[in-house]
C-alpha cells in the first residue's frame, strides 16, 4: 500500500530545542517537499528536493534544515533559530517537479 | 511576486446545490493547475488537475480553466454535507524556471442540509 507517512502526529518543542520531523514515502517519487501551514493560511514551501543528495531552499527556509540521504526519506529539523515554529507541517512528494504532489498526514508542532 | 488568490469564504450552499469556487493567478505563463480539498485538521488531498483551457469533468466535480482571463474554477454538483471543507487552488507558474506549486489560502465551503 503506497503512500507518504509522517511522524509524529503531534510534537512538542521546548525553547531552544531542535526537533526533527520524519517523512517517508514508498511511491518511488524523486521529488519531495516540506510545507508549513498556519491557521487560515495557505501552504508555504520550506525546502524541496528534486533528487537524492540534493535539496533547495523554499520561500521560508530560515530556521529549518533538511537532508536527503535516501530517496524514500526527507526529514525536516526545526532548529532553535526558528522563533515561531508552531504550525502544521506537511510533507509531499511527486514523480517530478512539475507533476502532481501528494501529501502525508502532517505533523502538528507546538511550543511548550 | 507570483500569487494565487481565492475568496476565503465561507461559501455556504444548501445540500443538492452547485458550489462554485474560483481562483485567479498572476503568472500568465502558468500551465498546470490543481484543486485540493482539505478537511479541518487533515492534509490536502488532490481532487483534480487541469492543464488545458476549457472544462474537465470527474464525477460531481468540474474544473474550468480560462488562461486568457487567468482564472480557474471548481464546480461541485449535487453538493453534500461531506463536501464541507477548505478547497485549495494551486498553480505551477512558468517564469524563469520557477516550477514549484504556489497555493492560494483556500476557500471554506459549508454545505448545509
Amino acid at each position: 500500500d503506497g503512500g507518504i507517512t509522517q511522524s509524529p502526529k503531534y510534537l512538542f518543542r521546548k525553547e531552544g530545542q531542535n526537533v526533527t520531523l520524519s517523512c517517508e514515502q514508498n511511491l518511488n517519487h524523486d521529488a519531495m517537499y516540506w510545507y508549513r501551514q498556519d491557521p487560515g493560511q495557505g501552504l508555504r514551501l520550506i525546502y524541496y528536493s528534486q533528487i537524492v543528495n540534493d535539496f533547495q531552499k523554499g520561500d521560508i527556509a530560515e530556521g529549518y534544515s533538511v537532508s536527503r540521504e535516501k530517496k524514500e526519506s526527507f526529514p525536516l529539523t526545526v532548529t532553535s533559530a526558528q522563533k515561531n515554529p508552531t504550525a502544521f507541517y506537511l510533507c509531499a512528494s511527486s514523480s517530478g517537479m512539475r507533476e502532481t504532489q501528494y501529501f502525508g498526514p502532517g505533523t502538528r508542532l507546538l511550543v511548550l | 511576486q507570483k500569487e494565487v488568490e481565492q475568496n476565503s469564504g465561507p461559501l455556504s450552499v444548501p445540500e443538492g446545490a452547485i458550489a462554485s469556487l474560483n481562483c485567479t493567478y498572476s503568472d500568465r505563463g502558468s500551465q498546470s493547475f490543481f484543486w485540493y480539498r482539505q478537511y479541518s485538521g487533515k492534509s490536502p488531498e488532490l481532487i483534480m488537475f487541469i492543464y488545458s483551457n476549457g472544462d474537465k469533468e470527474d464525477g460531481r466535480f468540474t474544473a474550468q480553466l480560462n488562461k486568457a482571463s487567468q482564472y480557474v474554477s471548481l464546480l461541485i454538483r449535487d453538493s453534500q454535507p461531506s463536501d464541507s471543507a477548505t478547497y485549495l487552488c494551486a498553480v505551477i507558474p512558468v517564469d524563469g524556471g520557477y516550477n514549484k506549486l504556489i497555493f492560494g489560502a483556500g476557500t471554506r465551503l459549508a454545505v448545509h442540509p
